[in-house]
């Protein structure tokens, strides 16, 4: 089956610069690949998402990268505010079925 | 915004008890999926559901989960006989399509089940 693996497991960051985080998988059937934000106590919440026919996605301050032949995809969070400080969890798999890394907290100072 | 809506927020049970935990997707998802997160650790996949059947399950699913649609609005899941490492966030999620037509899931805010 599908194993994640995420790092680093935290990151802190002054506020303005950028947050990389990156995860690993290893069944190359994956072909869904979505970041969730979870604050404390609540849901996790899908900031993006890709897919395996995609290399790279952006959205506003949010980039997605993935890299099929090697099997890993980064998120790329720039110009951090501290609203950004949460955990982000990877996921991989496919629609009926995703893995979950072990997630990423990320305190954003000001 | 379209939400997935869980109850009951909290639910303690006392070991050995069957639990029923409730969930309505958004109304016009066709797929739907339970995760749990125990306190601290990553979501851990159950189980997903389309056409009234399961369509994957994974390890954790053993013989004491099911899961229902028992209507065309909600979608549960039961746990049979309480354990103790049962106690977790449970999260309901569903979503419009699969593959390279869907949108991601949308959680649910989840129960948290303890376990006593």
């Amino acid at each position: 089956g599908e194993n994640v693996e995420q790092h680093p497991s935290t990151l802190s960051v002054q506020e303005g610069d950028s947050a990389v985080i990156k995860c690993t998988y290893s069944d190359s059937a994956s072909n869904y690949f979505p970041w969730y934000k979870q604050e404390l106590g609540k849901r996790p919440q899908l900031i993006i998402d890709i897919r395996s026919n995609v290399g790279e996605k952006k959205d506003q301050r949010i980039a997605v990268t993935l890299n099929k032949t090697a099997k890993h995809f980064s998120l790329h969070i720039t110009e951090t505010q501290p609203e950004d400080s949460a955990v982000y969890f990877c996921a991989a798999g496919s629609w009926g079925k995703l893995q979950f890394g072990a997630g990423t907290q990320v305190v954003v100072t000001p | 915004e379209p939400e997935v809506t869980q109850t009951p927020s909290h639910q303690v049970t006392q070991m050995g008890q069957e639990v029923i935990l409730r969930c309505v997707p958004i109304s016009n998802h066709l797929y739907f999926y339970w995760y749990r997160q125990i306190l601290g650790q990553k979501v851990e996949f159950l189980v997903s559901f389309y056409n009234n059947e399961i369509s994957e399950k994974s390890e954790i699913f053993d013989d004491q989960f099911s899961v229902e649609r028992p209507d065309g609005s909600n979608f549960t899941l039961k746990i049979r006989s309480t354990k103790l490492e049962d106690s977790a966030m449970y999260f309901c999620a569903s979503s419009e399509g699969q593959g390279l037509i869907s949108g991601g899931y949308t959680f649910g805010s989840g129960t948290r089940l303890t376990v006593v």
